[in-house]
């Protein structure tokens, strides 16, 4: 069973272009989480999506960014038109049910995003 | 919204020596948990424990939660050069579906 894939791992982009990174969920997971790590700190919440529908978008900015995670395919995390402040480290982890229940989150190996 | 806080925000120990790292909350939590990361990865998770336990064992892990003082600890026994990694508690509030991570605690055991 193949854990969370993210892709890229890596990311190098120009200011003012846009950036998209992808998460496909462990087999059987409709639940997804975004999160953002900037060095020597802890992960903040963005987003957070079940099949089709956006549950929680409390921790992502309200301009430039957007989360999707549709029917068939990976979720996807747009941010367009970056800025250096967005380099970072983005991290998708899923669960099988609201983690309320459970708990626990199956992290993928993250996204470097390095903005010129 | 809500973070644990973990404490020290680095340790340095000799292989073979405990490790034990804080963490504390501000309300009242589900469950709280937690992760390891090591250098340029995913986070891992540990374990967890429910806000009705106190006290939850793993192998060489042993993690303690108390409600009254809103903190938690982990404690890993006879550490090894491979434990280093940055520990982290995620906690989620009462009601709350989404787990909040604080800034970790580094953890460099010399072999």
């Amino acid at each position: 069973n193949a854990g969370v894939m993210q892709n890229p791992r890596h990311l190098v982009r120009r200011r003012g272009q846009e950036a998209r990174l992808r998460c496909s969920p462990m087999k059987g997971h409709s639940h997804v989480y975004w999160y953002r790590q900037l060095p020597e700190e802890g992960l903040k919440f963005m987003v957070y999506l079940q099949k089709e529908n956006i549950i929680d978008e409390s921790g992502m900015p309200k301009e430039r960014f957007s989360a999707e995670f549709p029917k068939e395919g990976p979720s996807i995390l747009r941010i367009q038109q970056v800025v250096r402040g967005d380099s970072a480290a983005y991290f998708c982890a899923s669960s099988p049910r609201a983690t309320i229940n459970t708990g626990e989150l199956f992290f993928g190996e993250g996204s470097r995003l390095t903005v010129l | 919204s809500q973070q644990g806080e973990e404490d020290p925000q680095a340790l340095s120990i000799q292989e073979g020596e405990n490790a034990t790292m804080n963490c504390s909350y501000k309300t009242s939590i589900n469950n709280l948990q937690w992760y390891r990361q090591n250098s340029g990865r995913g986070l891992v998770h540990l374990i967890l424990i429910r806000s009705n336990e106190r006290e939850k064992h793993s192998g060489r892990l042993r993690v303690t939660l108390d409600t009254s003082k809103k903190s938690s600890s982990l404690l890993i026994t006879a550490s090894r050069a491979a434990d280093t990694a940055s520990y982290f508690c995620a906690t989620d509030e009462g009601g709350s579906y989404i787990p909040t991570f604080g800034r970790g605690t580094s953890l460099i055991v010399h072999p």
